[in-house]
């Protein structure tokens, strides 16, 4: 596609059950970032993949976060046992490659509720 | 740590009212400084980068710039359509090859006819 897509578009949960969010990147970049807005709060970094190397997890909020990249191109974040903090939209975003234009572009967002 | 406040939090304007909205930011050293727009219940949308001081980029009725300490977007005859949240983010030299950005809490502006 032309664009960063995510799904689901929306995601009602309950309180401890598993959640698992896609994230398919424009085609070609090799940079992809998840990001965390939640209300009245600027976008929070999560974590990054470039390539085949290791991703940087340096922003996952705790060990219940987790994600993976296959074959350098869909990415999914699994949060295991979901609270109410989890409540939130998660925005995944790629780029280019490092040392080149890295304005990176969003998808839509999947917006999570833990009830 | 890499900090960015932008102000005002909400800005209201009538058609044709030009404003400016600002970005202040600290960080230890500035590889990017990006400004955003997001409509309600959509992603970010990019707008601008900035890679220097005294840089200014144009589009429509937008034109952004940017200081040692911050940045401005400066909106001109505004229309009712530019009405949105408009984000601003750095991108910080010394992440390694991580390029992630640090946003503001953003500025939500509203247009009226």
């Amino acid at each position: 596609g032309a664009g960063v897509s995510q799904s689901p578009s929306n995601k009602v949960t309950e309180k401890g059950k598993d959640v698992e969010l896609r994230c398919d990147p424009i085609s070609g970049h090799t940079a992809l970032y998840w990001y965390r807005q939640s209300l009245g709060q600027g976008l929070e970094f999560l974590i990054y993949f470039q390539g085949n190397s290791a991703p940087d997890k340096s922003g996952l909020p705790s060990d219940r976060f987790s994600a993976e990249r296959t074959g350098g191109s869909v990415s999914t974040l699994t949060i295991q046992r979901t609270q109410q903090e989890d409540s939130a939209v998660y925005l995944c975003a790629s780029s280019l490659g490092p040392g080149q234009r890295n304005e990176q572009f969003f998808g839509p967002g999947t917006r999570l509720t833990v009830l | 740590e890499d900090q960015v406040t932008q102000s005002p939090e909400a800005l209201r304007l009538q058609e044709g009212e030009s404003s400016s909205l600002n970005c202040s930011y600290t960080v230890s050293g500035l590889r990017g400084l990006f400004w955003y727009r997001q409509d309600p219940g959509k992603g970010p949308e990019f707008l601008f980068t900035l890679y220097s001081a005294g840089e200014e980029k144009e589009k429509e009725r937008l034109k952004a710039t940017l200081t040692k300490k911050e940045s401005f977007l400066h909106i001109t005859a505004p229309k009712p359509e530019d009405s949105a949240t408009y984000l601003c983010a750095v991108q910080a030299v010394g992440g390694g090859s991580n390029y992630k950005l640090t946003f503001g809490k953003g500025t939500l502006l509203t247009v009226n006819p």
